[in-house]
């Protein structure tokens, strides 16, 4: 079975300030990673993913994310935090289901910039 | 239009009523998904259609009935619904992967807000 934990459901930073958001994951089988970022009364849009090589991957918006096998872990971080970041972000991990993608989402940290 | 749509973007109901939940995509994928988000949970994933056939019920209970008559559409046919059943309904979309284990990018729609009463 697969699972994420992403720790803290609420992290709040100053604008201008690095954001951290944690992500960790269980899974059998070599993980497909992914971040998505949900805005008020919007669906979700992906923001990067792991699937294979590089560890360090870069997504939209100037966020990027790092595969750590060995601490089971893919935290996301942005050097500096813009007020248009204020959203709600999702770790997921996935698998498959007969051709289809299968997503176990984390619970969720809602991200807060202060001016 | 492009991308994952749904509708009614609101929608409230009595515990008696029955309702339908749509969703349409338009970027040729093949496999569609309904999620609910509700306040107090994760995203749950409840249903999944790979080319049109369902894959995966997640143990949801028998008063939501997904129903997928092509690959573009999707709805979630809802009856004698519960108040616990309030939450945001998302649908999305991705392309069918192959055996190379590649795996693709679900696409999101905006949701569906429902309210029952």
């Amino acid at each position: 079975a697969q699972s994420v934990t992403q720790l803290g459901s609420h992290v709040s930073v100053s604008e201008g300030a690095l954001v951290l958001l944690r992500c960790n994951y269980s899974s059998s089988v070599p993980p497909y990673l992914f971040w998505y970022v949900q805005y008020p009364n919007q669906g979700l849009q992906l923001l990067l993913k792991y699937t294979t090589g590089a560890t360090l991957v870069k997504g939209i918006n100037g966020f990027e994310a790092e595969f750590k096998k060995s601490e089971t872990s893919f935290h996301l971080t942005k050097p500096s935090a813009h007020m248009s970041d204020a959203a709600e972000y999702f770790c997921a991990v996935s698998g498959l289901i007969q051709g289809a993608q299968k997503l176990v989402f984390g619970q969720g940290t809602r991200l807060t910039i202060n001016p | 239009e492009t991308g994952v749509t749904q509708t009614p973007r609101h929608l409230v109901m009595g515990m008696t009523n029955k309702k339908s939940l749509k969703c349409e995509q338009h970027l040729g994928h093949n496999a569609m998904y309904w999620y609910k988000q509700s306040a107090k949970k994760p995203l749950e994933l409840m249903f999944v259609y790979s080319l049109e056939e369902r894959v995966e019920n997640n143990s949801v209970p028998s008063r939501f009935s997904p129903e997928c008559p092509n690959s573009s559409h999707l709805f979630l046919h809802l009856h004698t619904l519960q108040p616990e059943d309030s939450a945001l309904y998302l649908c999305a979309s991705s392309r069918m992967m192959y055996r190379d284990g590649l795996t693709d990018t679900q696409y999101f729609g905006p949701g569906t807000r429902l309210t029952v009463l």
